[in-house]
C-alpha cells in the first residue's frame, strides 16, 4: 500500500531556531499533501494544504510566516517552523493523497508524525 | 461549516466483547465520505473503515462495521470480538465529495480493552 515517510520522528530545538520537517510519498505521487498539528490528547487540527508547484493554503489562524510549507515535487512536502518558541511544541503529522486515486473514498495516507520540542 | 462530534471521550470494553463508538456530524451537503481512523500509542494514523454517503449499505471490514444513518447524520463504529490490539484513540472523520480535499476530524474516543 501507499507509504508516507515523515522525518524526523522527533526533534528538540532551541527557542529562536528553525526546524524543517519532511514528508515523502515513497511509492506514489502526491499532488496534494496536508499538514496537521496535534496537541496532547486532542484531535488533529489541519494547518495547511499544499499542492505541488503552488502556494500552500493555510487554515484560519495559522501563521503563514511561521509555518512555511513547500511542495516542490510530487513526492516531497516540507514544513519549516521558523523562529520556534516553546508554544510551537507539538506533534505534527502530514498526510497525502495519491494523485491517481481520483476517488476521495480512498482517504489519505498519514506519516508517522514528528514530535517537536522547543526549549 | 461541517463539524464532527464524538461525545464519548473514553470507553472501555472487556476483551472479546463488542463495543460501539458514536459519531455525529453536521453538513448541508448530500455527497460526502465518512471515515474512522485509529491512532494507537505509536500515533500512526490508520484507516479503519470508510463509507460513501450515497451508499445505503453499511461498510464492514472484518471485525469492524459501521451503522450509517444519513438522515440522522450518525456514523457509529462497532468493534466485535475486541482484542487488546484494538486499544487506541479512534477518530471519526468527514470529507466533502466535491468542495475540497480537507478531512475534518472529531475529537476522538479513547478505547481501553480490559483483559
Amino acid at each position: 500500500g501507499a507509504v508516507v515517510s515523515q522525518h524526523p520522528s522527533w526533534v528538540i530545538c532551541k527557542s529562536g531556531t528553525s526546524v524543517k520537517i519532511e514528508c515523502r510519498s515513497l511509492d506514489f505521487q502526491a499532488t496534494t499533501m496536508f499538514w496537521y498539528r496535534q496537541f496532547p490528547k486532542q484531535s488533529l487540527m489541519l494547518m495547511a494544504t499544499s499542492n505541488e508547484g503552488s502556494k500552500a493554503t493555510y487554515e484560519q489562524g495559522v501563521e503563514k510566516d511561521k509555518f512555511l510549507i513547500n511542495h516542490a515535487s510530487l513526492t516531497l512536502s516540507t514544513l519549516t517552523v521558523t523562529s520556534a518558541h516553546p508554544e510551537d511544541s507539538s506533534f505534527y503529522i502530514c498526510s497525502a493523497r495519491e494523485s491517481t486515486q481520483s476517488a476521495p473514498i480512498y482517504g489519505y495516507t498519514f506519516g508517522s508524525g514528528t514530535r517537536l520540542t522547543v526549549v | 461549516a461541517q463539524t464532527v462530534t464524538q461525545s464519548q471521550p473514553e470507553m472501555s470494553v472487556q476483551e472479546a466483547e463488542t463495543v460501539t463508538l458514536s459519531c455525529t456530524y453536521d453538513t448541508s451537503e448530500s455527497d460526502y465520505y465518512l471515515f474512522w481512523y485509529k491512532q494507537p500509542p505509536s500515533r500512526q494514523m490508520i484507516l479503519v473503515i470508510r463509507q460513501e454517503a450515497y451508499k445505503q449499505q453499511n461498510a464492514t471490514e472484518n471485525r469492524f462495521s459501521v451503522n450509517f444513518q444519513k438522515a440522522a447524520k450518525s456514523f457509529s463504529l462497532k468493534i466485535s470480538d475486541s482484542q487488546l490490539g484494538d486499544a487506541a484513540m479512534y477518530f471519526c472523520a468527514y470529507r466533502s465529495a466535491h468542495r475540497d480535499d480537507k478531512i475534518i476530524f472529531g475529537k476522538g474516543t479513547r478505547l481501553h480493552i480490559l483483559p
